[in-house]
């Protein structure tokens, strides 16, 4: 069962380019997460998605960012007219239901390593 | 919203000694869950926590929940090389996660 992938592992942008960060999920599993981590902090929720659905976004800016889970295909994090600040790794998780409830137990991806030059 | 607090920050220990890291919330959580990232890598689950006053062991690894469900604590006793990295207690409430910051250890062989 292969586990969370995430493509690419590193992207280099310059400013004001877009950024489209690429999670699968593991197999059976619905629910995705997105996180923002920089050098030496912790993790920072930005949203959860289920299948065609956003969840909760909460943690992600409102402006330049936006994210998608569709029917078919990876779970998309993209950040347009990309800035310096936005340089951090970025990692998805994914769970599963246990009957109509996600549980709590989070697979995470590898990460993309971002630079904004 | 929820946070959670972590201390300490840093912690450096020689091989063979114990290590402590502790998680506090202001709030009662109903989970905590527990990973650990080794340095360039991502966060691993280790284990959750529900029941107040909970303990579990992995091994070297005894996580405990507190009866009030706020605090939880990861003792590692006899540090290994290979227990480097950062340990992270999060809470999930089914519509996000709040990870704590996280604390930092280093083993010296």
């Amino acid at each position: 069962n292969a586990g969370v992938m995430q493509n690419p592992r590193h992207l280099v942008r310059r400013r004001g380019q877009e950024a489209r960060l690429r999670c699968s999920p593991m197999k059976g599993h619905s629910h995705v997460y997105w996180y923002r981590q920089l050098p030496e902090e912790g993790l920072k929720f930005m949203v959860y998605l289920q299948k065609e659905n956003i969840i909760d976004e909460s943690g992600m800016p409102k402006e330049r960012f936006s994210a998608e889970f569709p029917k078919e295909g990876p779970s998309i994090l993209r950040i347009q007219q990309v800035v310096r600040g936005d340089s951090a790794a970025y990692f998805c998780a994914s769970s599963y239901l246990s009957g109509t409830i996600p549980t709590d137990e989070q697979y995470f991806g590898p990460g993309t390593r971002l630079t904004v030059t | 919203g929820q946070q959670v607090m972590q201390i300490p920050q840093y912690q450096h220990v020689q091989e063979g000694e114990d290590f402590t890291t502790y998680c506090n919330s202001s709030t009662t959580l109903s989970n905590i869950q527990w990973y650990k990232q080794r340095p360039g890598g991502h966060p691993v689950f280790l284990i959750q926590l529900v029941k107040s006053g909970e303990v579990k062991k992995q091994k070297r690894l005894t996580f405990q929940f507190g009866e009030a469900k706020k605090n939880s604590s990861l003792h590692i006793t006899a540090t290994q090389t290979t227990d480097v990295g950062t340990y992270f207690c999060a809470h999930g409430n089914g519509q996000n996660f709040v990870f704590g910051p996280g604390t930092r250890l280093s083993v010296l062989p």
